[in-house]
């Protein structure tokens, strides 16, 4: 069935940049998202891409897809201590035409000052 | 103007009671969704609805009973409470199934004594 896959966690040191992974397994995915989720708090959609696209730059974020390894990635340049969160990767598939997102785990990013 | 909100923010109930969420949208987004978040922050899809039509339920228990008197408003109203229902519950919207922008609520984080 559909899976996403992240790792769970990573620390950085502010200023650095980090690079958050995620792989899927339904090729048919349409969309890939990155979702930010601060303590006690809801989804934030910080940006996704269409399947057809290699790369989304926005600001500090840049997203990378490769479709063929089914990996997406999320870089974020200049790392700050409010970028301390857990950053979700998700996808949906067109080929249900349910809308449904299928989310990975997580990955807890810890920046450092 | 809060594009999707879910009332109320918290609740806490016994075992055995029922209870309802509410989540309104004013995006004008045809699709609406709810997922459960559970305690180790893994986030599944429960149900979507477009133009107030049932699209997925995702075995969810009939005690769970989503409504939707309009394109606007997706509550769900949960029977018979039990433990392993706690969680953070999480209402979202996207303009229609095929992907794109999915918005979510600030969820409601529900605690069965």
């Amino acid at each position: 069935g559909e899976d996403v896959e992240q790792s769970l966690f990573l620390s950085v040191r502010e200023g650095d940049s980090s690079v958050i992974n995620c792989t899927y397994t339904d090729s048919s995915s349409t969309y890939l998202y990155w979702y930010k989720q601060e303590p006690g708090a809801g989804l934030q959609l910080l940006t996704y891409i269409f399947s057809n696209m290699d790369m989304k730059q926005d600001q500090r974020l840049t997203v990378l897809l490769n479709k063929k390894d089914k990996h997406l990635s999320l870089r974020i340049a200049d790392t700050q201590t409010g970028d301390s969160a857990i950053y979700f990767c998700a996808s949906v598939t067109g080929s249900s035409n349910t809308g449904k997102l299928i989310f990975g785990q997580g990955t807890t990013l810890q920046v450092k000052p | 103007d809060t594009a999707v909100s879910q009332t109320p923010k918290y609740l806490v109930t016994q075992m055995g009671n029922d209870k309802s969420i509410k989540c309104e949208q004013n995006l004008g987004h045809d699709t609406m969704y709810w997922y459960k978040q559970d305690s180790k922050k893994f986030l599944k899809i429960m149900f979507s609805y477009n133009n107030k039509e049932l699209i997925i339920n995702e075995t969810v228990p009939n005690r769970f009973s989503p409504k939707s008197p309009d394109k606007a408003h997706l509550n769900l109203h949960i029977n018979s409470l039990e433990l392993g229902d706690s969680a953070v519950y999480f209402c979202a919207s996207s303009q229609d199934l095929t992907g794109g922008e999915q918005f979510f609520g600030p969820g409601t984080r529900l605690t069965v004594l």
